[in-house]
């Protein structure tokens, strides 16, 4: 499975737009660019995916290099409530399955 | 949409007892996975189901594991006997389809202690 790879953490002020860098310098060309966030004594949740083309959702936006080696997950107002653990996880376009990393651990202050 | 459900919530029991976590996905949902969580090891899949056929178990840490999904609407997982080791926050997860366009919903974690 292709590897990404997340700072460990990033802080941020409230209000403020949060990129979150993810390299992933193997990835195949079905493989698809997910990122999942997990706040403080949740289960993951799902945050947005991609495969070529930018995606913008109610939660962020997914910015796709044009070689795909890497992404950029941009919260556009961070709030108190986006302070979790958020992962880029690549998913294979057949029987995938997310292996989760460390992910990068987003601290939002006031 | 009630989500992706799992019980017990909370889970205290003794070395060498068994331990039944359940699981039940999301209706429509083809897909089936079950995580377990530490701190020293993060998240680790386990074993995941597509149309309730196990497709890939070789997460599962031992024999004392094992994972059944008789129908679309219900798994479990099982620790038999169950070792202090064991102790985590389990997750099960499920998705609309096996394809990488799908993404995931997880439950609220069961987490087991074993004392």
């Amino acid at each position: 499975d292709a590897k990404t790879t997340q700072p460990n953490s990033m802080e941020s002020n409230e209000e403020e737009p949060v990129h979150l860098p993810c390299n992933h310098s193997t990835i195949s060309g079905t493989d698809y660019i997910h990122w999942y966030r997990q706040l403080p004594s949740q289960g993951p949740e799902y945050v947005i995916h991609g495969l070529t083309s930018n995606v913008n959702n109610r939660m962020a936006s997914l910015a796709i290099a044009e070689d795909r080696k890497s992404s950029t997950l941009i919260l556009h107002r961070a709030t108190l409530r986006d302070a979790a653990v958020y992962y880029c996880i690549l998913r294979t376009d057949s029987w995938g399955k997310l292996q989760f990393g460390a992910g990068t651990q987003v601290v939002v202050t006031p | 949409d009630a989500g992706v459900i799992q019980s017990p919530r909370h889970e205290v029991t003794e070395m060498g007892q068994e331990v039944t976590l359940r699981c039940k996905p999301i209706s429509g949902h083809n897909s089936l996975f079950w995580y377990r969580q530490t701190m020293m090891r993060g998240l680790e899949l386990l074993i995941y189901f597509n149309n309730n056929v196990p497709i890939d178990d070789s997460g599962m840490p031992e024999d004392r594991f094992s994972a059944k999904m008789p129908n679309a609407s219900f798994s479990t997982l099982k620790i038999q006997p169950s070792e202090p080791r064991d102790s985590a926050v389990y997750f099960c997860a499920s998705s609309l389809g096996s394809e990488g366009n799908y993404g995931y919903t997880f439950g609220s974690g069961t987490r087991l202690t074993v004392v």
